[in-house]
């Protein structure tokens, strides 16, 4: 039933060890959207896909990366973790860019250690 | 700059209606959102107003006045299960998504 799965749901890391996050959708949905949310506030557009066309957000640091290798599937490679990284990390899809609303997976929750 | 204002806590009773405001300041307008958050979990999709006025949705309604910069979600007879946050946002003339802090509301007994 699960539309937008992300994994893992909780992930630990180590203080500058590189960590992948993974998503992937069963709607087919052109756009592929990463969010980091911090508690108690908004979400935070990272980047997102519209099919392989990828948009960097100006404010997105250089540590975190993405890869979408098929429509299905969408990754978030944060290369040298800091303690400030720690936070909700969201993934959601969207048919198309304009009226459609987002649908978001689960989230994966990530520590730094 | 872009922004959307939210109260950050609201508190109602159990069978009671509540109102939750959100006003925004956008470079442009293309429709605005709600959704619900649970703690600890994704935002899940309520509604979405892209003209004026009232789009009434089982017990959630949600209204927009786009002169005003202004909309409202609209709870009646409220469940503690609709202790969550609740998060405004607006897609800009780029279609870029402007979310809100969202609004925590806590439901007692």
């Amino acid at each position: 039933d699960a539309m937008v799965i992300q994994n893992p749901r909780y992930q630990v890391t180590q203080f500058g060890k590189p960590v992948t996050l993974s998503c992937s959708q069963t709607l087919n949905h052109n756009v592929m959207y990463w969010y980091q949310q911090k508690s108690s506030q908004a979400p935070k557009l990272l980047f997102h896909y519209y099919d392989k066309d990828f948009n960097n957000e100006a404010d997105t640091p250089d540590n975190f990366q993405s890869r979408r290798p098929n429509t299905s599937f969408c990754f978030l490679d944060i290369r040298s973790p800091g303690l400030g990284d720690a936070a909700m990390y969201l993934c959601a899809t969207s048919r198309d860019q304009e009226n459609q609303p987002q649908h978001f997976g689960d989230g994966t929750r990530l520590s730094i250690l | 700059g872009q922004n959307i204002d939210q109260p950050t806590e609201m508190t109602a009773t159990e069978g009671a209606i509540v109102q939750i405001n959100c006003t925004y300041q956008t470079s442009g307008f293309n429709g605005l959102f709600w959704y619900q958050q649970h703690a600890g979990e994704a935002p899940t999709f309520l509604s979405y107003n892209v003209l004026d006025g009232l789009e009434e949705k089982g017990r959630f309604s949600s209204f927009l006045s786009r002169s005003k910069g202004y909309s409202y979600l609209l709870l009646k007879e409220l469940q503690m299960k609709d202790s969550a946050s609740y998060l405004c946002a607006v897609k800009d003339s780029n279609y870029q998504l402007i979310w809100g802090a969202g609004t925590k509301l806590i439901i007692k007994p």
